[in-house]
């Protein structure tokens, strides 16, 4: 009954490679994100959907695609890999709605994909 | 300058002490502060939730927040080997249900809590 599911949690691959993460939420959450933590810990916003509309768009290498097909997903696709694209990447939902809800807002968190880029 | 700071650790301290971390930051928009813990490979997840200045308690857990000094502050009480873990502060010029909220973190700092 994973809340925030993200899959693969490894992937080591080659530069130059495509590698997609998938997400899914099972909260019922309206807004999703995706967050990337680099070697020193700092989490930093990449991309966040809302009832999948892209509403946040950091300064983010086009290389690096979001696809929310339905409120419960969100897939990152990123291409021509690069060594510093080594990280690890958080997928998180929240509420929006429903503003009696005690948590509305909290960012719920998956465990990660770690990606490693030789 | 990073927007936020944050002490790397590692901070040891012994089973029962008190644990003291804090966070200074620059963006006097940010109103709105938050604490996550982080377990080794695990995603954070919430700790505390505060609104501009003053003090919030949960439990074991204290917030504070100086708004004037830009500086906010966690503190652990009774400290355990299982609050061992990376405590993150993050920050929001928005309330959290705001459309297109994004929250700002601190590098975190790793607590070990020694039995």
């Amino acid at each position: 009954d994973t809340a925030v599911s993200q899959t693969p949690k490894y992937l080591v691959t080659q530069m130059g490679n495509d590698k997609s993460i998938k997400c899914e939420q099972n909260l019922g959450h309206d807004t999703m994100y995706w967050y990337k933590q680099d070697s020193k810990k700092f989490l930093k916003i990449m991309f966040s959907y809302n009832n999948k509309e892209l509403i946040i768009n950091e300064t983010v290498p086009n290389r690096f695609s979001p696809k929310s097909p339905d409120k419960a997903h969100l897939n990152l696709h990123i291409n021509s890999l690069e060594l510093g694209d080594s990280a690890v990447y958080f997928c998180a939902s929240s509420s929006r709605g429903r503003t009696s809800l005690p948590n509305t807002g909290e960012l719920f968190f998956g465990e990660g994909s770690r990606l490693t880029v030789l | 300058q990073k927007e936020v700071e944050q002490d790397p650790g590692p901070l040891s301290v012994p089973e029962g002490a008190i644990v003291s971390l804090n966070c200074t930051y620059s963006n006097s928009a940010f109103q709105y502060f938050m604490w996550y813990r982080q377990y080794s490979r695990k995603g954070p997840e919430l700790l505390m939730y505060t609104y501009s200045s003053g003090n919030k308690e949960d439990g074991r857990f204290t917030a504070q927040v100086d708004k004037s000094s830009k500086y906010i502050s966690l503190f652990i009480r009774d400290s355990q080997p299982s609050d061992s873990a990376t405590y993150l502060c993050a920050m929001s010029a928005r309330p959290r249900r705001a459309a297109g909220n994004k929250l700002t973190f601190g590098g975190g700092t790793r607590v070990l809590v020694k039995p």
